[in-house]
């Protein structure tokens, strides 16, 4: 079983659509989550941090459940320029631990 | 303030070769992190360096190796080349004060043929 689980999609959808994201973490003694960006054939990027509070970066919202070992994203209103893939990152020290990652194609 | 630069982009080897990639490390930033990323799957620890010191390994072969230099740049060496090395290696640097700060380099590309 892979540490850090993502369904690879595609997710293909309309601009403007709301699209969820969602990836579960075996290691209980995770302590940093986060989202990642990769654009094809490009470096990954951070897109932002995960808390248990739950957080808000304008259109894309981040939550983490510790105790069912899950992490969420959703993007609202997609835009076209969200087509990426979305990589699901966790820690325990500070070593990152990579998802496969979950593509989304926005259209127009 | 400059970023992670990484070097070659792209290189071709043949299988059994020894191969250096190299990395400079975002001004600031004492530890560089290298990671593996084969086509279609999210990036695999390698090792990370921190002051010139190996601080973490993942699941690789001896024959992937590593160095950091005083001014924090850094290489990956991989020897005894094998066709499954095809992959992005790319190298990550960070301040050191927890997992938050990576730096991403754009990558090297390697193809083993």
């Amino acid at each position: 079983r892979k540490e850090v689980e993502q369904d690879p999609g595609p997710f293909n959808v309309p601009e403007g659509a709301t699209v969820a994201f969602n990836c579960t973490y075996s290691n209980s003694a995770s302590q940093s989550f986060f989202w990642y960006r990769q654009d094809c054939r490009k470096e990954p990027k951070l897109l932002m941090s995960v808390y248990s509070s739950g957080n808000e970066d304008g259109r894309f919202t981040a939550q983490l459940n510790r105790a069912s070992q899950y992490i969420s994203l959703l993007i609202r209103d997609s835009k076209l320029s969200d087509s990426a893939t979305y990589l699901c990152v966790v820690s325990a020290g500070n070593m990152l631990t990579f998802g496969g990652g979950t593509r989304l194609m926005v259209k127009p | 303030e400059t970023g992670v630069t990484q070097s070659p982009t792209h290189l071709i080897k043949t299988r059994g070769q020894q191969v250096t990639l190299r990395c400079s490390s975002q001004s600031g930033h004492n530890t560089v992190s290298w990671y593996q990323q084969a086509l279609g799957q999210g990036p695999q620890f390698i090792f990370q360096y921190y002051r010139e010191e190996e601080n973490g390994r993942g699941n690789f072969p001896p024959r992937f190796s590593g160095l950091q230099f005083p001014n924090y740049s850094s290489e990956l060496n991989v020897n005894a080349l094998e066709l499954d090395d095809s992959a992005l290696y790319l190298c990550a640097s960070s301040s050191g004060q927890g997992p938050g700060g990576y730096t991403f380099g754009s990558g090297t590309r390697l193809t083993v043929v």
